[in-house]
């Protein structure tokens, strides 16, 4: 089956930096690749995605790369703010069944 | 109506007891899922159906037993369960099971005494 790997898993930046965080995914065959953040006692919500025709997407602050031969796909945050601190999965799923595998999980902190 | 809702919040359970938990969502989705969550871990599928019928089952034990009454309401019943089965159980939804993005419900809290 699929497994994703994600780093790093805690990750502290200053107000105003950037962050990234990147995952690798071991089945080929994989074609979506969504983005979640959660925070402390929150649902996972959906931030980002990206599909394996597509090898950049942005969303103002958010950025997401695919490289579909080296497998794998990271997230970028420019200009962080305090509230985006929070705990931010990668995932990956085939479009048959729609099986999300998530990563281990990134803990980012913004230090104002 | 575009939100997942799950009930309850929050479930306290001894061994013995049976108990179901509720998801609902007026979206129109039709694949409907069943996560667990343990602290500092992700989310973890467990069931998945889609247009009322179970897709995947991800070899859960038996004493958790899903049930899709229609297209906008997914169950979790729970009999004879383990203090290791405390978690958070996260109800997801999506448009269609092809590859579409997953929506998550707020989750309910589960506890095992």
């Amino acid at each position: 089956g699929e497994n994703v790997e994600q780093h790093p898993s805690t990750l502290s930046v200053q107000e105003g930096d950037s962050a990234v965080i990147k995952c690798t995914y071991s089945d080929s065959a994989s074609n979506y690749f969504p983005w979640y953040k959660q925070e402390l006692g929150k649902r996972p919500q959906l931030i980002i995605d990206i599909r394996s025709n597509v090898g950049e997407k942005k969303d103002q602050r958010i950025a997401v790369t695919l490289n579909k031969t080296a497998k794998h796909f990271s997230l970028h945050i420019t200009e962080t703010q305090p509230e985006d601190s929070a705990v931010y999965f990668c995932a990956a799923s085939k479009a048959a069944g729609n099986k999300l595998t998530f990563g281990g999980g990134t803990r980012v902190l913004v230090k104002p | 109506d575009t939100e997942v809702t799950q009930t309850p919040k929050h479930l306290v359970m001894g061994m013995t007891n049976k108990k179901s938990l509720k998801c609902e969502q007026h979206m129109g989705h039709r694949a409907m899922y069943w996560y667990k969550q343990k602290a500092k871990k992700p989310p973890e599928l467990m069931f998945v159906y889609s247009y009322e019928k179970l897709s995947i089952n991800e070899s859960v034990p038996s004493r958790f037993s899903p049930e899709c009454p229609n297209s906008s309401l997914l169950n979790l019943h729970l009999h004879a369960l383990q203090p290791e089965d405390s978690a958070l159980y996260l109800c997801a939804s999506s448009q269609e099971i092809d590859g579409a993005e997953q929506f998550f419900g707020p989750g309910t809290r589960l506890t095992v005494l």
